[in-house]
């Protein structure tokens, strides 16, 4: 059974930082991992979308690296900001054979708080 | 993309009652999910509805909890059946062939 885990649960930092978030699972035999970002009482919204095959994916201040055979992606955000401020999930997700969709495990979270 | 509309948003309901949550998408689509997230929690898949056939249940839900239906290629429900206050969570349906699109969730309380 995949099980995701994100490192760490909470983060709190000044406004300005660089700051990495982890997420490891352990089936490696994954279709894509995607990361999400949840604001207080709102659904998801996807940042980014790694398929099995790619390395990274980069959008604005956020970059994205997948380590498949290690099980790890690293969600990279540069010079943060007070409104990056929110829950970001990382979900892996394994291929319905049907080609119709995906079933995503997610991990826990990582709550970041950056301070102005 | 796909955008993707929930009914109710909210609601607050009374133990050994049902709800059911409707979920609207803009777009035809083959399969949708329904994940629950419980409070503090992360989300947890419950169910894959097909259009046309019965949904798959995860491991720990079954079909009298929580039926699904799956009447159309744009819409399906979720009845949350004979609540208990451990229902209480944050439904939301989702779609996607790669990039998964969330609903905005329904906001259940049961006391």
């Amino acid at each position: 059974k995949q099980e995701v885990t994100q490192i760490p649960a909470a983060l709190s930092v000044p406004e300005g930082e660089n700051l990495v978030l982890n997420c490891s699972f352990t089936d490696s035999a994954i279709y894509n991992l995607q990361w999400f970002r949840q604001d207080p009482g709102k659904g998801l919204t996807s940042l980014l979308l790694i398929q099995s095959s790619q390395r990274e994916q980069t959008s604005g201040r956020l970059n994205a690296s997948l380590d498949k055979s290690s099980g790890r992606s690293t969600l990279y955000i540069a010079a943060s900001q007070p409104g990056d401020s929110a829950t970001y999930l990382c979900a892996v997700s394994h291929h319905m054979n049907n080609n119709a969709g995906n079933m995503l495990t997610f991990g826990g979270g990582t709550r970041l708080m950056v301070k102005p | 993309s796909a955008v993707i509309s929930q009914k109710p948003s909210r609601d607050i309901c009374q133990r050994g009652t049902s709800l059911t949550i409707q979920c609207q998408v803009d777009s035809q689509v083959t399969m949708m999910f329904w994940y629950r997230q419980q409070p503090g929690q992360s989300l947890t898949l419950i169910a894959t509805a097909n259009q046309g056939s019965e949904a798959t249940y995860e491991s720990g839900f079954v079909i009298d909890k929580f039926p699904i239906s799956r009447p159309n290629l744009t819409f399906s429900t979720l009845t949350v059946s004979n609540m208990s206050p451990e229902d209480s969570s944050i439904y939301l349906c989702s779609v996607g062939r790669e990039t998964q699109y969330f609903g905005p969730g329904t906001r259940l309380l049961v006391l």
